[in-house]
């Protein structure tokens, strides 16, 4: 096991509402990334951050933020959900940002209806 | 053209068999080459990191070709327990993105007795 944790494992939401989701990174991580992955597609970088500052962002509308606490763990919020955001989401944690390699979380799984 | 393209498979062989996966890449200044193993409805986990002079662990080897910008996977004797989709993943190393990485969509490996 990678020691990312990820919480909830399962959620369903309905369109126009607001999601929080939770990642507990690797010990000595101080690197956390979020992904969104769709069925049958690899996943998708959503942003990252590195001791608690935001550190690169991919193409995802500004209802995607994030956060990163003192511990290193973060929180990935969705507002105005759409159905579109249905997908697995997937925290990695690395030990900093050098291009190191990251180990995932078990992810939650967002249904959207 | 993609940022990172896979064999689109799947790859149907028997136990045994040699399966090779290829995956390329379109930013010439990408630093770092993964490859996951995805099981149905799991987190991607880390199989191997890709090396400039390739690298081995056990049955599988990854290779590296800078000129041509790709990599693969050769995955030798397959195992019915090598079922799974294998995703590549790259490091762009692009300064709005941190250190993200950016996956192709993954191959699918069936090994069958």
């Amino acid at each position: 096991e990678t020691g990312v944790t990820q919480s909830p494992t399962h959620l369903i939401k309905t369109r126009g509402q607001q999601v929080t989701l939770r990642c507990s990174s690797q010990s000595g991580h101080n690197t956390v990334s979020w992904y969104q992955q769709a069925l049958g597609q690899g996943p998708q970088f959503i942003f990252q951050y590195y001791r608690e500052e935001e550190n690169g962002r991919g193409n995802f509308p500004p209802r995607f933020s994030g956060l990163q606490f003192p511990n290193y763990s973060s929180e990935l919020n969705v507002n105005a959900l759409e159905l579109d955001d249905s997908a697995l989401y997937l925290c990695a944690s690395s030990p900093g940002t050098l291009q190191e390699t990251q180990y995932f979380g078990p992810g939650t799984r967002l249904l959207v209806l | 053209r993609k940022e990172v393209e896979q064999d689109p498979g799947p790859f149907n062989v028997p136990e045994g068999a040699t399966v090779a996966f290829n995956c390329t890449y379109s930013n010439s200044a990408s630093q770092s080459f993964f490859w996951y193993r995805q099981d149905c409805r799991k987190e991607p986990k880390l199989l191997m990191s890709v090396y400039s002079s390739g690298n081995e662990d056990g049955r599988f080897t990854a290779q590296l070709n800078r000129a041509s910008q790709y990599i693969s996977l050769l995955i030798r004797d397959s195992k019915l327990s090598d079922s799974a989709t294998y995703l590549c993943a790259v490091n762009p190393v692009d300064g709005q993105a941190g250190t993200a990485l950016i996956f192709g969509k993954g191959t699918t490996l069936s090994v069958s007795s």
